[in-house]
């Protein structure tokens, strides 16, 4: 099947390292992603990891891939309470010709102070 | 500054009434798509437009049609909302198949 799952929920003190996780269907898929959505928002493109890497560093974002698990984790270090938001694991399976993106449920982060 | 606008953002019609929802961008991309997010799920690809040519998901409803007249517009029909159409439409466009910009979306609600 294609699904793709995350937690649903996360609450985090302000200050503190957040990490959402993800599992993803497609050991086949090239990119894997993640994205936010603010309250009234599309979805923005926070960043993506080529398949062949295990980790890719942001500034306050890392990027985690397990491909023998098909895991996917999303650290955001000294978590804001501008940081609260919903946030979609996406990968990207080859074939079909066209990028579609296949979505989590999303996980809600809070932030508290 | 250069974007994807989704009009209205909240659009209220009656069950069976027929509805169209509206995407425009900026940014000059030659790949439009539309998704379905229903409340705390996972967005779904209804279909996309790769410059004119239209392709629609295996599983997309027949009562869901697309339009693009231009390379700035494109249209989501609904031609007999149900009430489980209720849902967040998003738009998105891309150059090729490269990232995805999304719109704001539309919030759809079925009386």
């Amino acid at each position: 099947g294609e699904d793709v799952e995350q937690s649903l929920f996360l609450s985090v003190r302000e200050g503190d390292s957040s990490v959402i996780n993800c599992t993803y269907t497609d050991s086949s898929s090239t990119y894997l992603y993640w994205y936010k959505q603010e309250p009234g928002a599309g979805l923005q493109l926070l960043t993506y990891i080529f398949s062949n890497m295990d980790m890719k560093q942001d500034q306050r974002l890392t990027v985690l891939l397990n491909k023998k698990d098909k895991h996917l984790s999303l650290r955001i270090a000294d978590t804001q309470t501008g940081d609260s938001a919903i946030y979609f694991c996406a990968e990207s399976p080859p074939g079909g010709g066209y990028n579609k993106l296949i979505f989590g449920a999303g996980t809600r982060l809070a932030v508290h102070p | 500054d250069a974007m994807v606008i989704q009009n209205p953002r909240y659009q209220v019609t009656q069950f069976g009434k027929p509805v169209t929802l509206s995407c425009s961008q900026t940014l000059n991309h030659n790949v439009m798509y539309w998704y379905q997010q229903k409340s705390s799920q996972a967005p779904k690809l209804l279909f996309h437009y790769y410059d004119k040519d239209f392709n629609n998901e295996a599983d997309t409803p027949d009562n869901f049609q697309s339009r693009r007249p231009n390379t700035s517009f494109c249209f989501l029909d609904i031609r007999s909302p149900g009430l489980g159409d209720a849902a967040m439409y998003l738009c998105a466009t891309s150059r090729g198949y490269n990232e995805q910009f999304f719109g704001p979306g539309t919030r759809l609600t079925v009386l």
